[in-house]
């Protein structure tokens, strides 16, 4: 996971608050992918950002979740007035080619956790 | 919509003998597989991957299985270690989007 890094770690915030997670990718990557994981569950796929540009955000919820990746600075996930089930583990990542298999690969930062009361 | 599964949400093993992981997909269009490991409070690590043009890859202890016309993957890992003790999740891409099962935890007992 060394190389992309997620804040905060772990984040808590009462119901009708907002949450801000923030991901750098790995050095020299300019794209960025965020998933979620529910309780028990796998990971989601969420958006799919490029520097000034989303490029896929057919996982994110239509209200409250907006996600952005300035040109310079963090990739920001944003959660507007959190209820319960948004409690998840947010998890950014960048990518790179494998070289035996040709497939596009996934590096995960450790994740930010969210929980909300 | 459940495109991957992993059925068996536990696996135990003795030290020193094969893990097999099992995994099913429902979606024909996906291209590549791919299995990751995951410790607590760690993102999942990408671990090995295969094509849907081949039916086996193998990485050291770790060797993938594909079977197309079943539309069923496996992982074996062999011997298991005692650091294999974590959450594997297997997951299938479509481009640059990855699908994930819901994950299987190993217990690798000494």
């Amino acid at each position: 996971n060394a190389g992309v890094m997620q804040n905060p770690r772990h984040l808590v915030r009462r119901r009708g608050q907002e949450a801000r997670l923030r991901c750098s990718p790995m050095k020299g990557h300019s794209h960025v992918y965020w998933y979620r994981q529910l309780p028990e569950e796998g990971l989601k796929f969420m958006v799919y950002l490029q520097k000034e540009n989303i490029i896929d955000e057919s996982g994110m919820p239509k209200e409250r979740f907006s996600a952005e990746f300035p040109k310079e600075g963090p990739s920001i996930l944003r959660i507007q007035q959190v209820v319960r089930g948004d409690s998840a583990a947010y998890f950014c990542a960048s990518s790179f080619r494998d070289r035996l298999s040709g497939a596009n690969v996934l590096t995960f930062g450790a994740g930010s956790r969210l929980t909300v009361l | 919509d459940q495109q991957v599964k992993q059925n068996s949400p536990s696996l135990s093993v003795q030290e020193g003998r094969i893990s097999i992981l099992n995994c099913d997909y429902t979606n024909s269009m996906f291209d590549y597989f791919l299995w990751y490991k995951k410790y607590p409070a760690e993102g999942p690590t990408f671990l090995i991957s295969i094509s849907s043009i081949k039916d086996k890859n193998e990485d050291g202890r770790f060797t993938v299985f594909l079977n197309k016309s079943a539309k069923h993957l496996s992982l074996h890992i062999v011997p298991s270690q005692p650091g294999d003790s974590a959450v594997y999740f297997c997951a299938a891409s479509v481009d640059y989007k990855l699908s994930f099962g819901a994950g299987t935890t190993v217990t690798v007992r000494a």
